[in-house]
Protein backbone atom coordinates (compact mmCIF):
# COMPACT_ATOMS: atom_id res chain seq x y z
CA UNK A 1 0.00 0.00 0.00
CA UNK A 2 2.38 2.57 -1.01
CA UNK A 3 -0.91 5.60 -0.70
CA UNK A 4 1.37 9.23 -0.94
CA UNK A 5 4.99 8.68 -1.75
CA UNK A 6 7.71 11.71 -1.79
CA UNK A 7 10.88 12.13 -2.89
CA UNK A 8 13.33 13.08 -2.27
CA UNK A 9 13.17 12.32 1.75
CA UNK A 10 16.77 14.47 2.95
CA UNK A 11 18.11 17.19 0.73
CA UNK A 12 20.46 19.85 1.47
CA UNK A 13 20.55 22.88 -0.93
CA UNK A 14 22.69 26.48 -1.00
CA UNK A 15 21.21 29.64 -1.36
CA UNK A 16 19.79 30.40 -5.05
CA UNK A 17 19.74 26.54 -6.22
CA UNK A 18 16.93 25.27 -7.00
CA UNK A 19 15.08 21.94 -7.01
CA UNK A 20 12.19 19.81 -7.65
CA UNK A 21 9.97 18.12 -4.78
CA UNK A 22 8.24 14.71 -6.04
CA UNK A 23 4.65 13.52 -5.06
CA UNK A 24 3.04 10.64 -6.24
CA UNK A 25 -0.43 8.97 -5.19
CA UNK A 26 -1.75 5.65 -6.31
CA UNK A 27 -5.31 6.02 -4.73
CA UNK A 28 -6.98 8.09 -7.82
CA UNK A 29 -7.43 11.05 -5.73
CA UNK A 30 -8.35 14.17 -7.50
CA UNK A 31 -7.04 16.69 -5.30
CA UNK A 32 -3.72 16.94 -4.12
CA UNK A 33 -1.61 19.17 -1.83
CA UNK A 34 1.29 20.99 -0.88
CA UNK A 35 1.96 21.77 2.84
CA UNK A 36 4.82 22.83 5.12
CA UNK A 37 5.81 22.40 8.64
CA UNK A 38 7.59 24.70 10.88
CA UNK A 39 8.11 24.25 14.89
CA UNK A 40 5.09 25.94 16.95
CA UNK A 41 3.12 26.72 13.15
CA UNK A 42 1.55 23.47 12.51
CA UNK A 43 0.96 23.31 8.64
CA UNK A 44 0.19 25.71 6.08
CA UNK A 45 -0.81 25.20 2.84
CA UNK A 46 1.43 26.16 -0.14
CA UNK A 47 -0.30 25.37 -3.25
CA UNK A 48 -2.72 22.54 -4.08
CA UNK A 49 -4.70 21.34 -6.98
CA UNK A 50 -7.81 20.46 -7.86
CA UNK A 51 -6.91 17.95 -11.16
CA UNK A 52 -4.96 17.30 -13.92
CA UNK A 53 -3.54 20.58 -15.18
CA UNK A 54 -5.14 23.02 -12.32
CA UNK A 55 -3.11 24.48 -9.69
CA UNK A 56 -3.64 27.14 -6.98
CA UNK A 57 -2.24 29.27 -4.62
CA UNK A 58 -2.24 28.52 -0.73
CA UNK A 59 -1.16 29.83 2.27
CA UNK A 60 2.41 30.45 1.81
CA UNK A 61 3.07 30.20 -1.85
CA UNK A 62 5.90 32.93 -2.25
CA UNK A 63 9.26 31.36 -3.47
CA UNK A 64 7.79 28.21 -4.80
CA UNK A 65 5.93 27.07 -7.87
CA UNK A 66 3.82 23.68 -8.41
CA UNK A 67 2.71 21.73 -11.60
CA UNK A 68 0.40 18.79 -12.05
CA UNK A 69 0.96 17.29 -15.61
CA UNK A 70 -0.39 13.76 -14.25
CA UNK A 71 -3.61 13.08 -12.21
CA UNK A 72 -1.19 10.76 -9.82
CA UNK A 73 1.59 13.23 -9.72
CA UNK A 74 2.15 16.89 -8.06
CA UNK A 75 5.70 18.39 -7.93
CA UNK A 76 6.88 21.42 -5.93
CA UNK A 77 9.86 23.27 -7.13
CA UNK A 78 11.93 26.12 -5.50
CA UNK A 79 13.53 28.16 -8.30
CA UNK A 80 16.00 30.20 -6.15
CA UNK A 81 16.28 28.62 -2.78
CA UNK A 82 16.59 30.43 0.67
CA UNK A 83 17.47 29.76 4.19
CA UNK A 84 13.50 30.73 5.42
CA UNK A 85 12.72 27.75 2.94
CA UNK A 86 14.29 25.53 5.27
CA UNK A 87 11.05 23.58 6.65
CA UNK A 88 9.36 20.10 5.99
CA UNK A 89 7.43 19.29 2.94
CA UNK A 90 4.59 17.21 3.21
CA UNK A 91 2.59 16.27 -0.07
CA UNK A 92 -1.05 14.98 0.69
CA UNK A 93 -4.16 14.07 -1.44
CA UNK A 94 -8.25 13.35 -0.87
CA UNK A 95 -11.35 12.50 -3.05
CA UNK A 96 -12.73 15.55 -4.51
CA UNK A 97 -16.22 15.49 -2.75
CA UNK A 98 -17.81 17.36 -0.37
CA UNK A 99 -15.72 18.98 2.88
CA UNK A 100 -14.54 16.75 5.31
CA UNK A 101 -13.05 14.06 3.30
CA UNK A 102 -9.61 12.69 5.02
CA UNK A 103 -6.53 14.41 3.20
CA UNK A 104 -3.90 11.26 3.51
CA UNK A 105 0.10 12.35 3.76
CA UNK A 106 3.06 11.60 2.57
CA UNK A 107 6.04 10.45 4.30
CA UNK A 108 7.47 14.02 4.35
CA UNK A 109 10.68 15.71 2.95
CA UNK A 110 13.39 17.09 5.17
CA UNK A 111 15.19 20.44 3.28
CA UNK A 112 17.95 22.60 4.71
CA UNK A 113 18.83 25.52 2.57
CA UNK A 114 22.26 26.66 3.90
CA UNK B 1 -11.52 33.19 9.93
CA UNK B 2 -11.70 29.95 11.18
CA UNK B 3 -8.84 28.96 13.52
CA UNK B 4 -7.56 25.94 16.07
CA UNK B 5 -5.98 26.43 19.29
CA UNK B 6 -4.11 23.57 20.90
CA UNK B 7 -3.39 24.43 24.70
CA UNK B 8 0.12 23.02 25.75
CA UNK B 9 2.93 22.98 22.85
CA UNK B 10 4.01 19.84 25.17
CA UNK B 11 2.39 17.27 27.41
CA UNK B 12 4.35 14.72 29.71
CA UNK B 13 2.44 11.61 31.67
CA UNK B 14 3.24 8.54 33.13
CA UNK B 15 2.59 5.15 31.39
CA UNK B 16 -0.81 4.07 32.28
CA UNK B 17 -2.08 7.60 32.84
CA UNK B 18 -4.84 9.47 31.07
CA UNK B 19 -4.34 11.15 28.14
CA UNK B 20 -5.50 14.94 27.10
CA UNK B 21 -4.90 17.02 24.80
CA UNK B 22 -7.17 20.24 24.37
CA UNK B 23 -8.30 21.32 21.03
CA UNK B 24 -10.51 24.68 20.75
CA UNK B 25 -11.77 26.35 17.32
CA UNK B 26 -13.28 29.29 16.57
CA UNK B 27 -15.74 29.04 14.07
CA UNK B 28 -19.49 30.63 13.71
CA UNK B 29 -20.65 27.29 12.52
CA UNK B 30 -18.98 23.98 13.82
CA UNK B 31 -16.81 22.53 11.34
CA UNK B 32 -15.43 19.16 10.58
CA UNK B 33 -12.83 18.18 12.79
CA UNK B 34 -9.61 16.24 12.84
CA UNK B 35 -6.80 14.76 15.06
CA UNK B 36 -3.87 13.61 13.49
CA UNK B 37 -0.70 11.75 14.89
CA UNK B 38 2.90 12.57 13.35
CA UNK B 39 5.50 10.32 14.74
CA UNK B 40 9.29 10.86 14.68
CA UNK B 41 10.15 10.90 11.36
CA UNK B 42 6.97 10.05 9.35
CA UNK B 43 4.28 11.68 7.69
CA UNK B 44 0.82 12.03 9.43
CA UNK B 45 -1.69 9.64 10.24
CA UNK B 46 -5.61 10.43 10.96
CA UNK B 47 -6.16 9.29 14.94
CA UNK B 48 -9.69 10.01 13.99
CA UNK B 49 -12.73 12.91 12.42
CA UNK B 50 -15.87 13.84 13.24
CA UNK B 51 -18.34 15.08 10.87
CA UNK B 52 -21.79 14.39 11.75
CA UNK B 53 -23.64 12.14 14.36
CA UNK B 54 -22.13 10.81 17.45
CA UNK B 55 -20.41 13.43 19.19
CA UNK B 56 -17.82 10.93 20.60
CA UNK B 57 -15.89 9.69 18.56
CA UNK B 58 -13.31 6.29 18.42
CA UNK B 59 -10.21 6.26 16.37
CA UNK B 60 -7.12 4.17 16.55
CA UNK B 61 -4.96 2.67 18.78
CA UNK B 62 -7.66 3.30 21.56
CA UNK B 63 -7.87 7.26 21.18
CA UNK B 64 -11.66 8.97 21.50
CA UNK B 65 -12.47 12.81 21.16
CA UNK B 66 -16.01 14.75 22.10
CA UNK B 67 -16.91 17.23 20.12
CA UNK B 68 -18.83 20.01 22.33
CA UNK B 69 -20.48 22.27 20.48
CA UNK B 70 -21.00 24.56 23.25
CA UNK B 71 -17.41 24.72 24.65
CA UNK B 72 -16.12 24.40 20.58
CA UNK B 73 -13.53 22.33 21.71
CA UNK B 74 -12.60 18.53 20.39
CA UNK B 75 -10.32 17.53 23.18
CA UNK B 76 -8.16 13.89 22.38
CA UNK B 77 -8.40 11.47 24.83
CA UNK B 78 -6.97 7.56 25.78
CA UNK B 79 -7.54 6.63 29.06
CA UNK B 80 -3.97 5.04 29.59
CA UNK B 81 -0.87 6.10 28.15
CA UNK B 82 1.45 3.57 26.40
CA UNK B 83 5.18 4.58 25.46
CA UNK B 84 4.41 4.18 21.62
CA UNK B 85 1.87 6.70 22.20
CA UNK B 86 5.03 9.16 22.03
CA UNK B 87 4.51 11.27 19.51
CA UNK B 88 3.12 15.22 18.18
CA UNK B 89 -0.73 14.83 17.87
CA UNK B 90 -2.80 18.29 15.68
CA UNK B 91 -6.16 19.29 15.62
CA UNK B 92 -7.37 20.93 12.76
CA UNK B 93 -10.81 21.50 10.92
CA UNK B 94 -11.99 22.01 7.82
CA UNK B 95 -14.82 24.33 7.07
CA UNK B 96 -18.34 22.09 5.92
CA UNK B 97 -18.63 23.77 2.53
CA UNK B 98 -15.74 23.22 0.26
CA UNK B 99 -13.94 26.50 0.15
CA UNK B 100 -12.07 27.59 -2.36
CA UNK B 101 -12.67 24.49 -4.73
CA UNK B 102 -10.84 22.14 -2.05
CA UNK B 103 -10.54 20.78 1.31
CA UNK B 104 -9.58 23.50 2.95
CA UNK B 105 -7.42 21.75 6.23
CA UNK B 106 -6.40 24.16 9.17
CA UNK B 107 -3.98 23.31 11.78
CA UNK B 108 -3.12 23.79 15.46
CA UNK B 109 -0.14 24.48 16.08
CA UNK B 110 0.57 20.51 17.65
CA UNK B 111 0.68 19.73 20.98
CA UNK B 112 4.20 16.78 21.23
CA UNK B 113 3.05 14.08 23.89
CA UNK B 114 6.03 12.53 26.01
CA UNK B 115 5.19 9.43 27.38
CA UNK B 116 7.95 8.29 30.55
CA UNK B 117 7.64 4.63 32.79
Amino acid sequence: NAGVTQTPKFRVLKTGQSMTLLCAQDMNHEYMYWYRQDPGMGLRLIHYSVGEGTTAKGEVPDGYNVSRLKKQNFLLGLESAAPSQTSVYFCASSYRSLSGNTIYFGEGSWLTVV
Amino acid sequence: AQSVTQLGSHVSVSEGALVLLRCNYSSSVPPYLFWYVQYPNQGLQLLLKYTTGATLVKGINGFEAEFKKSETSFHLTKPSAHMSDAAEYFCAVSPLELTGGYNKLIFGAGTRLAVHP
